[in-house]
């Protein structure tokens, strides 16, 4: 158990819908990190928050929007769902920056 | 940009024997971390084994260690003594520790498969 709380663990909506995951990071980890994981693209790096901030980007969709809240918990929303959109959405966490550990993760099926 | 590369999509080894999984990487920076991940079929990221550039000692966990040549930019995985629990797919990643906008890149994994 790495200490880093996804929910839900699944999650089976429509196209043009919209859901919230949702991450909480191992105790004191200020880094919240998301990922997608879909069949044929591997692990691609969405967004990372430190401390409620921004701090990069990567391909995350303009659909797509996180946040992290006071009390370093942070969401995920993916809006106007399409099918390919299906994937395994991880949230990581860190406290120092150079070791993240992931959760066990969410899958989103769009049908 | 640093790019991580796997170019073993698939490995098969026996149980009891060792194997090991390359990992290449490119990068321009002095200070970086290096780190393998298993990912078995419950599709859980583990963090297997971490590796500081400026270390030149190669990290051991267990059954598991790491041969890292950083001058080739090269980091392979080395697991002892495989066991079916080892049966998982295995990715290479790549830190730049950028104080608190650090982020992994991954390599496209290596799927092993540990057979009796």
């Amino acid at each position: 158990d790495s200490g880093v709380t996804q929910t839900p663990k699944h999650l089976i909506t429509a196209t043009g819908q919209r859901v919230t995951l949702r991450c909480s990071p191992r105790s004191g980890d200020l880094s919240v990190y998301w990922y997608q994981q879909s069949l044929d693209q591997g692990l691609q790096f969405l967004i990372h928050y430190y401390n409620g901030e921004e701090r990069a980007k990567g391909n995350i969709l303009e659909r797509f929007s996180a946040q992290q809240f006071p009390d370093l918990h942070s969401e995920l929303n993916l809006s106007s769902l399409e099918l390919g959109d299906s994937a395994l959405y991880f949230c990581a966490s860190s406290v120092n920056g150079n070791t993240i550990y992931f959760g066990e993760g969410s899958w989103l099926t769009v049908v | 940009a640093q790019t991580v590369t796997q170019s073993q999509p698939e490995m098969s080894v026996q149980e009891a024997e060792t194997v090991t999984l390359s990992c290449t990487y490119d990068t321009s920076e002095s200070n970086y971390y290096l780190f393998w991940y298993k990912q078995p079929p419950s599709r859980q990221m583990i963090l297997v084994i971490r590796q500081e550039a400026y270390k030149q000692q190669n990290a051991t966990e267990n059954r598991f260690s790491v041969n890292f040549q950083k001058a080739a930019k090269s980091f392979s995985l080395k697991i002892s003594d495989s066991q079916l629990g080892d049966t998982a797919m295995y990715f290479c990643a790549f830190m730049n520790p950028d104080g608190t906008a650090s982020k992994l890149t991954f390599g496209t994994g290596t799927r092993l498969q540990v057979t009796l």
